[in-house]
């Protein structure tokens, strides 16, 4: 089945700086990469998405790449706040019916 | 437009009782997921659902859970004969196509304790 890897599974960065979360996919189907961001006890959210036809998306602070030859994709946030802590999940489409979740990035954004 | 809407919130059961989890998707939404995240931890799939029917239910423990989505009303996660490794939130998310063009919206989320 599909295999959605995610790096790191912890990421620390202090206020300002960068933060890129890495995943890779094995599904050469998949062609919808969605990013979602859950609070503590809270629902997922999405917070950005990108589809195979693209290379690259941004949102303000927010952007995602995505390399289909490499089967890889990364989300970048810039100029990091703390209210960007939080776990990060990237996800791909597989089989053409649904979706496999990475395990999650916990983001801390030290002020 | 309301969002995903789930029910109970929170949900306690002793070892051997039944638990059952509800999911309104968004309206205009035919397309259900359902998620198990334990502490910790990531989403994991169990099972996709369209309308009275289940297209993959790979993720989901042979015995004791089930699923359906009927023509009316909400989906139904169903857990027989609960045990203490079942504590888990439980979320759906609903979405508007399936598979490719599908974004899916989550709901916020059952969480089940086994005492």
């Amino acid at each position: 089945g599909e295999n959605v890897e995610q790096h790191p599974s912890t990421l620390s960065v202090q206020e300002g700086d960068s933060a890129v979360i890495k995943c890779t996919y094995s599904d050469s189907a998949s062609n919808y990469f969605p990013w979602y961001k859950q609070e503590l006890g809270k629902r997922p959210q999405l917070i950005i998405d990108i589809r195979s036809n693209v290379g690259e998306k941004k949102d303000q602070r927010i952007a995602v790449t995505l390399n289909k030859t490499a089967k890889h994709f990364s989300l970048h946030i810039t100029e990091t706040q703390p209210e960007d802590s939080a776990v990060y999940f990237c996800a791909a489409t597989y089989n053409n019916n649904d979706m496999r979740f990475g395990a999650g990035t916990r983001l801390t954004v030290k002020p | 437009n309301a969002g995903v809407m789930q029910n109970p919130r929170h949900l306690v059961r002793r070892r051997g009782q039944e638990a059952r989890l509800r999911c309104s998707p968004m309206k205009g939404h035919s397309h259900v997921y359902w998620y198990r995240q334990l502490p910790e931890e990531g989403l994991k799939f169990m099972v996709y659902l369209q309308k009275e029917n289940i297209i993959d239910e790979s993720g989901m423990p042979k015995e004791r859970f089930s699923a359906e989505f009927p023509k009316e009303g909400p989906s139904i996660l169903r857990i027989q004969q609960v045990v203490r490794g079942d504590s888990a939130a439980y979320f759906c998310a609903s979405s508007p196509y399936g598979g490719n063009d599908g974004t899916q919206y989550f709901g916020p989320g059952t969480r089940l304790t086994v005492l």
